[in-house]
């Protein structure tokens, strides 16, 4: 089975400059999550997604960060406009309806904001 | 509320040491418990689950036994190897099944 795609794998922008980054989950995986590691840190869920409808994005900083998952399929995680404290490793992950199982992680993108 | 901690680390062990990283948690409910690795560059990979008390959940040699009376959830190996050298994290779900929680991570090197 195919896993989890995530791109790019790495970027490095300036602050106050905007990012976007794509996921692609496990197919027939309908929850998608997008959590935010910084270095040193266990991962904080962003935004967790049921099909294309958000279930949870409590810690989403809205006012820079939206994600989107167009068709309950792919999805985007876009910051605009990126600050310094938004260096991090950005992981997607996807589960069945029911995540007693474990997810299934992206290798993750990697953002340097300078 | 739901949280999990892990022991701090960095840890370093010799080649064929046994390894113990401790994990407890605090949960409203029944949680499921897990153990979750990620190598140098990589994303997170799950290692091993239990899903309700007593479980015990292996994988690769390691193995995590679910203690509700202690809340724990400590991670063992008999004998590491280089190979384990990772970053580890003990992780939660709610009985609901869907928010994960995730402790802090605890950094393992193995040296020959």
């Amino acid at each position: 089975e195919a896993g989890v795609a995530q791109s790019p794998r790495y970027k490095i922008i300036e602050k106050r400059q905007s990012v976007a980054f794509w996921c692609n989950p496990i197919s027939g995986h309908a929850t998608l999550y997008w959590y935010q590691q910084i270095l040193g840190q266990g991962p904080k869920l962003l935004i967790q997604f049921q099909n294309n409808g958000v279930v949870d994005d409590s810690q989403l900083p809205k006012d820079r960060f939206s994600a989107e998952r167009l068709k309950g399929v792919d999805s985007t995680l876009k910051i605009q406009p990126a600050k310094l404290e938004d260096s991090a490793v950005y992981l997607c992950a996807s589960s069945p309806p029911k995540g007693f199982y474990g997810y299934t992680f992206g290798s993750g993108t990697r953002l340097t904001v300078v | 509320g739901n949280s999990v901690t892990q022991m701090e680390g960095p840890v370093t062990l010799s080649e064929e040491a046994f390894l113990t990283i401790n994990c407890t948690y605090t949960a409203t409910g029944y949680p499921s418990l897990f153990w979750y690795v990620q190598y140098p560059g990589e994303g997170l990979q799950l290692l091993l689950k239990a899903t309700k008390a007593d479980d015990k959940g292996s994988n690769k040699g390691f193995e995590a036994t679910y203690r509700k009376e202690t809340t724990s959830f400590h991670l063992e190996k008999g004998s590491v190897q280089v190979s384990d050298s990772a970053v580890y994290f003990c992780a939660l779900s709610e009985s609901s099944g869907n928010q994960f929680y995730f402790g802090t991570g605890t950094s393992l090197t193995v040296i020959p």
